[in-house]
């Protein structure tokens, strides 16, 4: 099963900041990553997948990264609305698995 | 689109869920569906899928023999049962579509169930 790592498991950051959040595999698994945001009382909302492509309607402030077993996700400058959890999941082998997540809270 | 669930559910140890995915706003059989749950407070996890074009299924191994995925395009609505329920199946679960369009992660979700067991 590969294994996502997510750090920080908690970034404190202040709207209009540069917010680097990592996801780390146990294995290389190609490009066949995404990543979600998730509000509390909300099903995870898909932002980017195959480690780049943004879903349809997500801000361009948004942009994944990465190859390999390292990938990035970016938001150039937050606004009050990303303050989430966010979490990347890879589907280049079954089980499909999900990161533990980052909290992007208010400093 | 839209990917409406049943309820909220309290189940006892050993008990039957069954938990419904009413889709629609697209084309069923173009887009399957997976389960994903979520304990709160944790990464989610991915149960299994099913395509909606044949039937076809694929169960997360620790589900094995106690979790059923279906469709019934007549009603472009998914099912979800899961049987012997133990406590640590408390959680949140979500149905959710997914097609190449997007690398074959899910673009839409149900809102939720919450199920708890509880004696």
């Amino acid at each position: 099963e590969v294994v996502l790592t997510q750090s920080p498991a908690t970034l404190s950051l202040s709207p209009g900041e540069r917010a680097t959040l990592s996801c780390r595999a146990s294995q290389i698994i190609s490009v066949s990553l995404a990543w979600y945001q998730q509000k509390p009382g909300q099903a995870p909302r898909l932002l980017i997948y195959d480690v780049s492509n943004r879903a349809t309607g997500i801000p361009a402030r948004f942009s994944g990264s990465g190859s390999g077993t390292d990938f990035i996700l970016t938001i150039s400058s937050l606004e009050a609305e990303d303050f989430a959890v966010y979490y990347c999941q890879q589907r280049f082998s079954w089980p499909y698995t999900f990161g533990q997540g980052t909290k992007v809270e208010i400093k | 689109v839209q990917l409406v669930q049943s309820g909220a559910e309290v189940k006892e140890p050993g008990a039957s869920m069954r938990i419904s995915c009413k889709t629609s706003g697209y084309t069923f059989n173009t887009y399957d569906i997976t389960w994903v749950r979520q304990v709160p407070g944790q990464g989610p996890e991915c149960m299994g899928w099913i395509s909606t074009y044949n039937g076809n299924t694929k169960y997360m191994e620790n589900f094995q023999g106690r979790i059923t995925m279906t469709t019934d395009t007549s009603t472009t609505t998914g099912y979800l049962d899961l049987r012997s329920l133990k406590f640590d199946d408390t959680a949140i679960y979500y149905c959710a579509r997914f097609s190449i369009l997007t690398g074959y992660f899910p673009d839409f979700w149900g809102q939720g169930t919450l199920v708890t067991v509880s004696s």
